[in-house]
């Protein structure tokens, strides 16, 4: 089956610094979702991307759907210490079971005071 | 303005039991699911439903089944429970094809 490949698996930060992290497909996707998971709860969406190179902004948090429709890339900038939690990309294609969407692995995010 | 609620937030099972987990949302979502998240697993498909009488496997559907009588609940049934199903259980619903989810909080079920 298709798979999302997240990167990196983990990172430790220090407040203040920009954070970058990035999901691959061998298959293409017509949509790109970014979720944000805290101890406890539920996944909670982010930022939502529909086209190829599309670049979309959420206060500091700034995604973009690669030209490929093959990747996308979550960019936190001056990260602050709620900032913790894990992230998960998520993608869709419409021509696979009726647009469910698959998840990566997720990245967890550490920031230290 | 509870979205998606799900209960049990907590449980423990013995190996053979069995027990659902509820899910209920007041969003009037056509689409619901049910998801397992893993450690380092991320989260995976268990099943799925686009409509009341409507359901269908995702990519873990073993040992699992659903129902969709109604457009806000969508319960998940373990008929026998495995210490493999040990694991937090989310739902999810979505109102098209094109919106993300809206997950509720999770299930966290220990089988022993």
């Amino acid at each position: 089956g298709q798979q999302l490949n997240q990167s990196p698996q983990s990172m430790f930060i220090q407040e203040g610094e920009d954070v970058s992290m990035n999901c691959t497909s061998s298959s293409i996707f017509n949509t790109w979702l970014w979720y944000k998971q805290e101890p406890g709860e539920g996944p909670v969406l982010l930022i939502a991307l529909y086209k190829a190179g599309e670049l979309t902004s959420n206060g500091r948090l700034t995604a973009q759907f690669g030209i490929t429709r093959k990747d996308s890339f979550l960019n936190i900038s001056a990260s602050i210490p709620s900032d913790v939690g894990i992230y998960f990309c998520a993608g869709r294609n419409y021509g696979g079971s009726q647009g469910n969407l698959i998840f990566g692995k997720g990245t967890k995010l550490s920031v230290k005071p | 303005n509870a979205g998606v609620t799900q209960t049990p937030k907590f449980q423990v099972l013995k190996t053979g039991q069995s027990m659902t987990l509820q899910c209920a949302q007041d969003m009037n979502h056509e689409y619901m699911s049910w998801y397992r998240q893993d450690p380092g697993m991320g989260l995976r498909l268990i099943h799925y439903s686009v409509g009341a009488g409507i359901t269908d496997q995702g990519e873990v559907p073993n040992g699992y089944n659903v129902s969709r009588s109604t457009t806000e609940d969508f319960p998940l049934r373990l008929l026998s429970a495995a210490p493999s199903q040990t694991s937090v259980y989310f739902c999810a619903t979505g109102g098209r094809p094109n919106y993300g989810y809206t997950f509720g909080s999770g299930t966290r079920l220990t089988v022993v």
